[in-house]
């Protein structure tokens, strides 16, 4: 199976802050990546596909990057309803794989 | 407006069958894929496997092959996701979600099924 590594597995900040998240695939992935916002207590929402792609209606604070092996997620402008766990996963190939998360919690 | 509506929680002991169900609408059902998810305590999230409900087409994550069963129904829009013989190390939040195709991502998800297994 393809392992997914991010980090950190922890980050606080403060509001307005610029946040970034990264993700590395342990083999090539091409752009088959996507990023999750899981809030407690809620079932994970789509943020990104392909790697860079915004999903309709997702705010434009949010961003992706990267292909191959290592991709990023940012928060240009980090807001309070942001806080929640992140996942970045691979659908490049089956099995498909989650990384551990990141939790972001405001400073 | 596309949605999947997971089935109530669940308490079982060991030993006991367990089927969890996903009815989705909003969509035509039999052309996306359902997939499984499991997310224990605390952890990450795993995928389990997934189902093209139109040729009932299962993929499973080695690791809970034998060990789960993934169905569908077409007439009643909904997904399965089966148990035999549960075990404590069961108990975790599934969700099913859905996808286009092999090649994209999961959206949208349901909004789990909290399952327990204690004696």
């Amino acid at each position: 199976d393809i392992q997914m590594t991010q980090s950190p597995s922890t980050l606080s900040a403060s509001v307005g802050d610029m946040v970034t998240i990264t993700c590395r695939a342990s083999e090539d992935i091409t752009n088959g990546l996507a990023w999750y916002q899981q809030k407690p207590g809620e079932a994970p929402k789509l943020l990104i596909s392909m790697a860079s792609t915004l999903r309709r209606g997702v705010p434009s604070r949010f961003s992706g990057s990267g292909s191959g092996t290592d991709f990023t997620l940012t928060i240009s402008t980090l807001q309070p309803e942001d806080v929640a766990t992140y996942y970045c996963q691979q659908y490049s190939e089956y099995v498909w794989t989650f990384g551990q998360g990141t939790k972001v919690e405001i400073k | 407006e596309i949605q999947l509506v997971q089935s109530g929680a669940e308490i079982k002991k060991p030993g006991e069958s367990l089927r969890i169900s996903c009815t989705a609408s909003g969509y035509t059902f039999s052309t996306y894929w359902i997939g499984w998810v499991r997310q224990t305590p605390g952890q990450s999230l795993e995928w389990m496997g997934i189902i093209y409900p139109g040729d009932s087409d299962t993929r499973y994550n080695p690791s809970f092959r034998g060990f789960v069963t993934i169905s569908a129904d077409k007439s009643t829009n909904t997904a399965f996701l089966q148990w035999q013989s549960l075990t404590a190390s069961d108990s975790a939040m599934y969700f099913c979600a859905r996808s286009r195709s092999s090649r994209n991502p999961f959206d949208p998800w349901g909004q789990g099924t909290l399952v327990t297994v204690s004696s």
